[in-house]
């Protein structure tokens, strides 16, 4: 049973456009949420993260929306650059982080020029 | 700062053998997590250590197991190897606990023959 659910395998952005990249849980326990994205042949990094106590988050050109009520999240990348193509995981946890991350199966973010 | 080490980057086992991975975190991280990589399943948590205790556990068999030494260093060992065990073993680290902001290494890509 698949508690992250990331519904687009790929998505393709011309560049200096917004991207948007969703997410879905099903978990009710989860609080907390965060995004990273994946380079070929590197770990996942961290990009930005939200807590359930809030709505939305934004570091940079990076903006993380939470949708409890839907339990959906979303990131929005603008203006879209030809570094941000990679692999997108959304992920969440349980107890504020304590909790191991659940990660979704990723997003291939394809940034065309 | 040197970044999250993981050894052997990759290697090649034959089913019913043991394999033991070895993960050095960031200078100064105390905590160390271990995830399982596959394109069927995406990321999967197994454990996380914190000052030699484990703290948290995945829905994984007890074949595989893990331990922290006293320098932070973290091993995790998976015996009796079967084929759907093949898949990229990334290890992490973070600074505060509980915030979910992992610093992943490049991983352990182990092929299960």
């Amino acid at each position: 049973d698949q508690q992250v659910k990331q519904n687009s395998p790929s998505l393709s952005v011309q560049e200096g456009r917004i991207s948007i990249l969703n997410c879905d849980y099903t978990n009710s326990m989860f609080d907390y949420f965060l995004w990273y994205k994946k380079y070929p042949a590197e770990g996942p990094t961290f990009l930005i993260s939200i807590s359930s106590i809030k709505d939305k988050n934004e570091d940079g050109r990076f903006t993380v929306f939470l949708n409890k009520s839907a339990k959906h999240l979303s990131l929005h990348i603008v203006p879209s650059q030809p570094g941000d193509s990679a692999v997108y995981f959304c992920a969440a946890s349980a107890r504020g982080g304590a909790d191991g991350l659940t990660f979704g199966k990723g997003t291939h973010l394809i940034i065309q020029p | 700062k040197a970044g999250v080490t993981q050894t052997p980057r990759y290697l090649i086992k034959t089913r019913g053998q043991q394999v033991t991975l070895s993960c050095s975190p960031i200078s100064g991280h105390r905590s160390v997590s271990w995830y399982q990589q596959t394109p069927g399943q995406g990321l999967q948590f197994l454990f996380e250590y914190f000052s030699e205790t484990q703290r948290n556990k995945g829905n994984f068999p007890g074949r595989f197991s893990g331990r922290q030494f006293s320098n932070s260093r973290s091993e995790m060992n998976v015996s009796t190897l079967e084929l759907g065990d093949s898949a990229l073993y990334l290890c992490a680290s973070q600074a505060y606990l509980d915030t979910g902001e992992l610093f992943f290494g490049e991983g352990s890509r182990l092929t299960v023959l």
